[in-house]
């Protein structure tokens, strides 16, 4: 089965602590992205790769970090400086430019972070 | 800087009447857009897609779509809708550059009721 897979599905972290979101994906996609959505609210961008070793900060980047060391994962940490980091996370991957018929998204299923 | 605009929080529709959920966009250069669908605690699933050519774009599940570049709108239609269609939709533009950025509006509850 090709995808993406996101673990944990749900996660509990006390103030103060680092907590790192797992996404992997299967589908040879070189562009992988985080997102952060809330109640009512639509998807906001957090960090995204385009390659290998390569990422930029999205539109709300402070307070998490990422890495890119292998083209199928996409590590998110969400750090003490996060004010308010309870929110549900969304991992999702893409095709280059170079498949123009691949433009579209794939999402994973979802971390839900709750900071006791 | 491109951007996407939901004008509804909430659509209600009875079942086997026609659905609009609407879209409009700004962006510079050419568009591409999308349609994506989220049901309760899960991830979105993509729908349907307008890089170039015909119009009206037709995607999963009976959904299809209108670019009209006059109105910068990219308006989502079902012709019968179902219970089942009841979820949460989104609307993305991306900007042509390699991998580039998506932005995606606030969402569209759409309420099918029997």
């Amino acid at each position: 089965d090709g995808g993406i897979t996101q673990s944990p599905k749900y996660l509990f972290r006390k103030e103060g602590q680092n907590v790192t979101l797992s996404c992997e994906q299967n589908l040879n996609h070189d562009a992988m992205y985080w997102y952060r959505q809330d109640p009512g609210q639509g998807l906001r961008l957090i960090y995204y790769s385009q390659i290998v070793n390569d990422f930029q900060k999205g539109d709300i980047a402070e307070g998490y970090s990422v890495s890119r060391e292998k083209k199928e994962s996409f590590p998110l940490t969400v750090t003490s400086a996060q004010k308010n980091p309870t929110a549900f996370y969304l991992c999702a991957s893409s095709a280059s430019w170079g498949l123009a018929g691949s433009l579209e998204q794939f999402f994973g299923p979802g971390t839900r972070l709750t900071v006791l | 800087a491109q951007s996407v605009a939901q004008p509804e929080d909430q659509v209600n529709v009875a079942e086997g009447n026609p659905l609009t959920v609407k879209c409009t966009y700004s962006v510079s250069g050419n568009p591409y857009l999308f349609w994506y669908v989220q049901y309760p605690n899960r991830g979105l699933q993509f729908l349907l897609k307008y890089i170039t050519g015909d119009n009206l774009v037709k995607g999963s599940y009976g959904f299809e779509a209108e670019f009209n570049k006059s109105q910068t709108s990219f308006h989502l239609k079902k012709p019968s809708a179902l219970v089942s269609d009841s979820a949460l939709y989104f609307c993305a533009v991306r900007d042509n550059t390699n991998a580039g950025k998506s932005t995606f509006g606030d969402g569209t509850t759409l309420t099918v009721k029997p």
